[in-house]
């Protein structure tokens, strides 16, 4: 099976523009979570969303958004970026299995945004 | 508030010895723990998990043990290499909600 893509890989934004990342799961995986992760801060959950509908949603502003599709492709938008919002942003895709009931995520290699 | 706190951000070990990554956390209501790993560049990769049921689960060279009445997780790596240098995560799962420590820098030296 092909893994969790990313896409773009790399990207350099000014101040104030928008950013759209997207994300293209493992097939059959319907769960998609994301996540920023910088230096002071480590991994920091942004949002979960499964079959098209957010699930769960971590404590960053309005500004993150995202959404999900019935292919389960996801896309994750900031608007309005601020030089904070510079890091790696890491998608995953996860699969639960009902035999061992245990979860396990299969990370993408994630879009690394600068934010000028 | 911080649920999952990896207090130490790094950790150096010679090669061949004993490496042990900690993990705190504040919420009891859990229902397994998972630790990934990390290299530069590449999303963090699955590595072991637990139950909340269990206090020790064992894969290979990698150990984890989970200590509820103190509410302490360890990752224990038997021997060290080079190669298990990265930044290793903690992550527990609360129903819904997915919540990772910090993350600790493991350095393997030969």
């Amino acid at each position: 099976k092909a893994g969790v893509t990313q896409t773009p890989r790399y990207l350099i934004k000014t101040r104030g523009q928008q950013v759209t990342l997207s994300c293209s799961p493992i097939s059959g995986h319907r769960s998609v979570s994301w996540y920023q992760q910088t230096p002071g801060q480590g991994l920091q959950f942004l949002f979960e969303y499964f079959s098209e509908t957010q699930r769960n949603k971590g404590n960053f502003p309005g500004r993150f958004s995202g959404r999900q599709f019935s292919n389960s492709r996801s896309e994750m938008n900031v608007s309005t970026l601020e030089l904070g919002d510079s890091a790696l942003y890491l998608c995953a895709s996860s699969y639960l299995s009902y035999q061992t009931e245990k979860e396990t995520q299969y990370f993408g290699p994630g879009t690394r945004l600068l934010v000028l | 508030d911080q649920q999952v706190k990896q207090n130490s951000p790094s950790l150096s070990v010679q090669e061949g010895r004993i490496s042990i990554l900690n993990c705190d956390y504040t919420n009891s209501m859990f229902d397994y723990f998972l630790w990934y790993k990390k290299y530069p560049a590449e999303g963090p990769t699955f590595l072991i998990s637990i139950s909340s049921i269990k206090d020790k689960n064992e894969d290979g060279r990698f150990t984890v043990f989970l200590n509820k009445s103190a509410k302490h997780l360890s990752l224990h790596i038997v021997p060290s290499q080079p190669g298990d240098s990265a930044v290793y995560f903690c992550r527990y799962n609360q129903g819904g909600k997915l919540i990772f420590g910090q993350g600790t820098e493991l350095s393997v030296k030969p």
